[in-house]
């Protein structure tokens, strides 16, 4: 059964960098027909997509962020991550990873969250 | 980007009931639509692939149609666990997007 699970720490100062990472266990991120996904979900509200990673080190990032983000990962370690710089209170929210089959494109495996709260 | 209109945004109905949440996307997307349910504190969980098919281990009682632009997700029998928020996503195109999220709630 895969799981992910997310980490990093749940608070940042404004205009500094947002860092988490992913651990993938019960399956590996060298998969050749998966891709990698970081989603968002501010309190209260619906989700957005941030982008996603191939195990290769492709990405695909969503444009209104395309500025901010990095994703990189790590197969040894089988996990991969999210920086996101310049954070504000806009980007208070909850921070998913999920796993995304890419031949119909859809996302069967998420992780439990973690809320990650932008404040001085 | 894609827009993805869901409607209605909150509905409330009863135990058994038949109900249909509706995503109307901007533009033409073929068949990648896929659909979620989402409980308070916990992830979205996928239930529909592909516009219509049925996750594995996704009770039967769920159903999804449609192509191109009009899509919709069918509850055949509400349980009470069924009370959630839906959530329709196209993978036609990067950006990914959602729509805003249906509400179901209890009558």
């Amino acid at each position: 059964q895969l799981q992910l699970q997310e980490s990093g720490p749940g608070l940042v100062k404004p205009s500094e960098t947002l860092s988490l990472s992913c651990s993938v266990s019960g399956g590996s991120i060298s998969s050749s027909s998966h891709y990698w996904d970081w989603i968002r979900q501010p309190p209260g509200k619906g989700l957005e997509w941030i982008g996603n990673i191939f195990y290769s080190g492709i990405t695909y990032y969503n444009p209104s962020l395309k500025s901010r983000v990095t994703m990189s990962v790590d197969t040894s370690k089988n996990q991969f991550s999210l920086n996101l710089s310049s954070v504000t209170a806009a980007d208070t929210a909850l921070y998913y990873c999920a796993r995304h089959t890419g031949r119909l494109n859809y996302f069967d495996s998420w992780g439990h969250g973690i809320l990650v709260t932008v404040s001085s | 980007d894609i827009q993805m209109t869901q409607s209605p945004s909150s509905l409330s109905a009863s135990v058994g009931d038949r109900v249909t949440i509706t995503c109307r996307a901007s533009q033409s997307i073929g068949s990648s639509v896929s659909w979620y349910q989402q409980k308070p504190g916990k992830a979205p969980n996928l239930l529909i692939y592909a516009a219509s098919s049925l996750q594995s281990g996704v009770p039967s009682g769920f159903s999804g149609s449609g192509s191109g632009t009009d899509f919709t997700l069918t509850v055949s029998s509400l349980q009470v666990e069924d009370f959630a928020t839906y959530y329709c996503q196209q993978t036609f195109n990067t950006p990914y997007t959602f729509g805003q999220g249906t509400k179901l709630e209890i009558k």
